[in-house]
């Protein structure tokens, strides 16, 4: 089955600092999404990416859906304590219509 | 608040024995996912509903069910529960098959 690698599996920065985390897949996907899931919650949808080569900005939030629709990355500018949490990257289509694929998750520790 | 609504919080039970996990989907959502949480590890997609119709399983035990009501609220029923069935459960809706997701804030399942 589809498979996503997201990268780095864990991050430990100063507040202030950027952050850059990315995902890969050995398939396509049609759509991308980011999520961002604090302890005890559900994951909450950050950004959804529809389109090949696509840069979407939300806040302090970039993310881009590659162009070979197998890859995506999140930026975060400027890190603030609360943006500390699990990111996932997800990929929805494909070969799983209507499945959604999340990658490993990305743990993000800000230091104030 | 995604929208997506899941009960009970909590859940403690032993062994051997039977659980039902509801969730009620987003208003006008058709679809509705499960998904596993297990501790160090990410989401599994257990199984998917479509207007009361299965339509896509992923890594779903034997002892799992689920079901989709007219009503569009879904069940996650686990039977013959093991020691590490303990878990986080996710209920997330979406309006049609590549829509992005909205996650539920999960039911903990404890199984003693």
């Amino acid at each position: 089955g589809q498979q996503l690698n997201q990268s780095p599996q864990s991050m430990f920065i100063q507040e202030g600092e950027d952050v850059s985390m990315n995902c890969t897949s050995s398939s396509i996907f049609n759509t991308w999404l980011w999520y961002k899931q604090d302890p005890g919650e559900g994951p909450v949808l950050l950004i959804a990416l529809y389109k090949a080569g696509e840069l979407t900005s939300n806040g302090r939030l970039t993310a881009q859906f590659g162009i070979t629709r197998k890859d995506s990355f999140l930026n975060i500018s400027a890190s603030i304590p609360s943006d500390v949490g699990i990111y996932f990257c997800a990929g929805l289509g494909g070969t799983s219509y209507g499945k959604l694929t999340f990658g490993q998750g990305t743990i993000l520790t800000v230091h104030p | 608040d995604s929208g997506v609504t899941q009960t009970p919080k909590h859940l403690i039970t032993a062994t051997g024995q039977r659980v039902t996990l509801r969730c009620s989907p987003r208003s006008g959502d058709l679809s509705v996912y499960w998904y596993q949480q297990s501790l160090d590890q990410g989401l599994q997609f257990l199984i998917q509903y479509y207007n009361g119709e299965e339509r896509a399983k992923g890594n779903i035990l034997e002892r799992f069910s689920a079901q989709q009501f007219p009503d569009l609220h879904s069940e996650l029923n686990l039977s013959s529960l093991e020691l590490g069935d303990s878990a986080l459960y996710f209920c997330a809706s979406s309006t049609q098959g590549e829509s992005p997701l909205h996650f539920g804030n999960g039911t903990r399942l404890t199984v003693t």
